[in-house]
């Protein structure tokens, strides 16, 4: 069965300190990994994709197939980075709008 | 390029009525997704729509149905309301192949349906 978990419904931290919000999945095949962010009053939106490799605000997420996880990391938090973060897989062979998406985690950035 | 426009954003319905939501995708796209999004259930999948075509389906009841039109724009539409029903629907469109964000969804704001 295709199913993600974020284990924390919510992290909390200060400032400046390290942030790493968890994502497990379990997906046949080899999946497309996304992380969704959702700002306050705003539109859930990319945040990122495992085949770009790339770092967004400061973020990085690193697909590990032998845990089947795909982390988000960010090495300093900043007060902005608050919001509602979604892990979500997507079948790679073909082009679709079916994403299973995680219960998301809220990223609580305290001053 | 406009984003992903819903209509109604919020609505308020009674048990055993239906509802129809419409979506307009940013214009190009041909991909119309829905989902429910919910604090219980987080956000689920419930259709896909492609050049008028179905192309995947969630796990919902038949009382959830979707279609797409020539221009893109999509429907969807409850019937025999529940209070489960209860949710924020969102609208996501997506490019197709090629154009170098494949596989991106851009989603509208949302339509908030309250079932009473």
């Amino acid at each position: 069965a295709q199913r993600v978990t974020q284990p924390e419904k919510l992290l909390s931290v200060f400032k400046g300190a390290p942030v790493e919000l968890k994502c497990n999945y379990s997906y046949s095949g080899s999946p497309e990994l996304f992380w969704y962010v959702q700002y306050s009053r705003q539109r859930l939106q990319l945040l990122l994709r495992h085949i770009s490799r790339e770092s967004i605000k400061g973020f990085t997420a690193d697909l590990n197939k032998g845990e089947t996880s795909f982390h988000l990391k960010k090495p300093f938090a900043q007060e902005e980075d608050s919001a509602m973060y979604y892990c979500a897989p997507s079948r790679r062979t073909s082009n679709t709008g079916k994403l299973i998406f995680g219960q998301g985690t809220t990223l609580q950035v305290k001053p | 390029k406009a984003g992903v426009t819903q209509t109604p954003r919020y609505l308020i319905k009674t048990r055993g009525q239906q509802v129809t939501l419409s979506c307009s995708p940013i214009s190009g796209h041909r991909s119309v997704s829905w989902y429910q999004q919910t604090p219980g259930q987080g956000l689920q999948f419930l259709f896909e729509y492609f050049s008028e075509t179905q192309r995947n389906k969630g796990n919902f009841p038949g009382r959830f149905s979707g279609r797409q039109f020539s221009n893109s724009r999509s429907e969807m539409n409850v019937s025999t309301l529940e209070l489960g029903d209860s949710a924020l629907y969102l609208c996501a469109s997506r490019s197709s192949p090629g154009t170098g964000q494949a596989g991106e969804l851009f989603f509208g704001e949302g339509s908030r349906l309250t079932v009473l």
